[in-house]
């Protein structure tokens, strides 16, 4: 059966730094999202692309976050500067249309 | 103030003891509604859609309804690897990307 995929699934990072998430969406599917889990809290929604555009984004996705589809497989998030309050599990997800969305198993990332 | 509340946050069900879990919900235009199940340190795994009031969907020992304004998983003579983190989250007609907007959700543990 089909699958996100996301890679990797555990990064660490200085805050500052630039970091890349990089997630492989289900082959067939047009919407791809990123979402983002605090520790303990609500799964929060980032940025919506379709059609190798944003289609929507939350106040959360703000010019240090962007997003790409740099070839017909990857959806990469980049986060340009972290700060401590970046850490979280980030999840990719995907979909054909207005329908379920297919989330992949989350990357970790930690800022110190 | 949070579109989307659960309850209870958590649940303490002995094996074969069924239950409800509730999710209300206050968008002005809502375009489905959806169930996942979330393991502990993974991604949200998806259960059912519901896109109008009235409706029901079933999947072994779980069923969803919806309502105008709430959503009810039922859980039916549960077993302890039903205990997850089952999650609601509505879309709205307003989101252009079909963003998800999720509750907080509700913990649930079975015991043997």
């Amino acid at each position: 059966e089909p699958e996100v995929t996301q890679t990797p699934s555990h990064q660490v990072t200085q805050m500052g730094q630039e970091v890349i998430l990089r997630c492989v969406p289900i082959s067939n599917h047009l919407y791809f999202y990123w979402y983002r889990q605090i520790l303990g809290q609500k799964v929060e929604f980032l940025v919506s692309f379709y059609n190798n555009e944003i289609s929507e984004k939350s106040e959360i996705f703000d010019d240090q976050f962007s997003v790409e589809r740099p070839d017909g497989s990857n959806f990469t998030l980049k986060i340009r500067s972290t700060k401590l309050e970046d850490s979280a599990m980030y999840f990719c997800a995907s979909t054909r249309g207005y329908n379920e969305q297919f989330f992949g198993p989350g990357t970790r990332l930690t800022v110190l | 103030e949070d579109q989307v509340t659960q309850s209870p946050e958590a649940l303490r069900l002995q094996e074969g003891e069924s239950s409800s879990l509730n999710c209300s919900y206050t968008v002005s235009g809502l375009r489905g509604l959806f169930w996942y199940r979330q393991d502990p340190g993974k991604g949200p795994e998806f259960l059912f859609t519901l896109y109008s009031a009235g409706e029901e969907k079933e999947k072994e020992r779980l069923k969803a309804t919806l309502t105008k304004k709430e959503s009810f998983l039922h859980i039916t003579a549960p077993k302890p690897e039903d205990s997850a983190t089952y999650l609601c989250a509505v879309q709205e007609n307003s989101n252009s990307g079909y963003a998800l907007n999720f509750g907080k959700g509700t913990s649930l543990l079975v015991t043997p």
